[in-house]
């Protein structure tokens, strides 16, 4: 089993806060890492997939950089609005398998 | 493109009764997982398959049972309910897209085992 650990595992801020958060994964061994946001009774749905070091990938005020030589990966999100209020996933593939930490729960206070 | 379809979305079974969970993709897939959530747990694999036929257990099988007799269809199966497996259920395929591989969610079913 890969470990891969996610930090805070919950933050609230408030509206137009930016913030980020963290997820450690093995630094050997890389292929990808996988960034999913999941809503409240809803499914995990993709946001990036990095797979180059240094890479930095960017979805409207969200963006992720990569590190795969330190084993790890940034989550930034600028200006937070209530409605990124989400748990963020990250994911790092293995074999057959995705090993996903436990996410950190973002709340955002208007 | 439907992409992942489960069935039901929710369920209440009774201890002791079996049933099976649905999932379904039309990606043409050859890797499909199935999860459950759990709080404070997060995902954890409860089976996966690499293709039609081939099928392995992940970090929680024990209950459960999963075939792969197509590519589209990936059944999990609840042999005996237990109040433990009291989840929301996942199922996820996934296949490679500009040289990574990329995972797909359903929907989810919520099980209730009273």
């Amino acid at each position: 089993i890969l470990n891969v650990e996610q930090s805070p595992q919950s933050l609230h801020v408030q509206e137009g806060d930016s913030t980020n958060f963290t997820c450690s994964f093995p630094s050997s061994n890389f292929y990808a890492l996988h960034w999913y946001r999941w809503e409240t009774a809803k499914s995990p749905e993709a946001l990036f997939v990095m797979t180059l070091n240094g890479d930095e990938k960017k979805k409207g005020r969200i963006s992720a950089t990569l590190n795969t030589k330190e084993g790890y990966s940034y989550l930034y999100i600028k200006g937070s609005q209530p409605e990124d209020s989400a748990t963020y996933l990250c994911a790092f593939p293995g074999g057959n398998q995705f090993y996903f930490g436990t996410g950190t729960s973002l709340t955002v206070i208007p | 493109n439907a992409g992942v379809t489960q069935t039901p979305k929710f369920q209440v079974l009774k201890t002791g009764q079996s049933m099976t969970l649905q999932c379904a993709q039309d990606m043409n897939h050859e890797y499909m997982s199935w999860y459950r959530q759990d709080p404070g747990m997060g995902l954890r694999l409860i089976h996966y398959s690499v293709g039609a036929g081939i099928t392995d257990q992940g970090e929680v099988p024990n209950g459960y049972n999963v075939s792969r007799s197509t590519t589209e269809d990936f059944p999990l199966r609840l042999l005996s309910a237990a109040p433990s497996q009291t989840s929301v259920y996942f199922c996820a395929s996934s296949g490679f897209s500009g040289g990574a591989r990329e995972q797909y969610f359903g929907p989810g079913t919520r099980l209730t085992v009273t």
